[in-house]
């Protein structure tokens, strides 16, 4: 069964920094493109940013663009999201969701999602 | 980047009636080989949003037959032919032409 389980969400002040982590299971991790997609009241679902099977590719929405940064580590079959210079309107839960193919084409299919961690930012 | 408006945004449904939810993208998303990069998923009450329908019309793994998807170009439909108490939840389409992938604001389906 796969399984993505997100962790290091949580109440952070404007400006700074956080690190998501996401721990994959069930599949061959290196084989899949991932992605991170927000979740908030205001927005809706929000794609955030996308990572090739190995991680030459990453595309970020541009609402993130320079302040967060995708990377994977395959021999971890981890996933993560650093995000800086943070700002309220970045609050939301934050899934880790697998593709069905390995690149960052056209066809993203998102399957499965994970839970979520849910990430405030807030003075 | 690719702009998707869905209506109704809420849907109130006497189980075992049908219930229809549009999905309009800005862009066509039909590509060059044919196919229709629109997707649909549910997002159940307290749970992730998962898969239902790939590429216009193909049903995920597991989804029942009384869901159905059609559409081309710019408008797009989900069908439940007979709706259950547990097709309740909030419906996105989503756009997979191009990065960023954009989905629509949503539908909310209750049970009469």
């Amino acid at each position: 069964e796969v399984q993505l389980v997100e962790s290091g969400g949580g109440f952070v002040q404007p400006g700074r920094s956080l690190r998501l982590s996401c721990e994959a299971s069930g599949f061959t991790f290196n084989d899949y493109a991932m992605f991170w997609v927000r979740q908030s009241p205001g927005k809706g679902l929000e794609w955030v940013a996308g990572i090739n099977w190995n991680g030459d590719k990453i595309k970020y929405a541009d609402s993130v663009k320079g302040r967060f940064t995708c990377s994977r580590d395959n021999a971890k079959n981890s996933l993560y999201l650093q995000m800086d210079s943070l700002r309220p309107d970045d609050s939301a839960l934050y899934y880790c969701v697998k593709d069905v193919g390995s690149g960052l084409g056209a066809g993203v299919r998102l399957d499965p999602w994970g839970q979520g961690t849910l990430v405030t930012v807030s003075s | 980047d690719i702009v998707m408006t869905q209506s109704p945004l809420s849907l109130s449904v006497t189980p075992g009636e049908p219930a229809s939810i549009s999905c309009t993208s800005s862009q066509s998303l039909l590509h060059d080989n044919g196919f229709n990069y629109l997707d649909w998923y549910l997002q159940k009450p307290g749970q992730s949003p998962q898969l239902l329908i790939y590429l216009r019309s193909n049903r995920a793994s597991g989804v029942p037959d009384r869901f159905s998807a059609s559409g081309s170009g710019t408008d797009f439909t989900l069908k439940i032919s007979k709706v259950e108490t547990e097709d309740v939840g909030v419906y996105y389409c989503m756009q997979s032409l191009q990065t960023p992938v954009t989905f629509g604001p949503g539908t909310r389906v209750q049970i009469k």
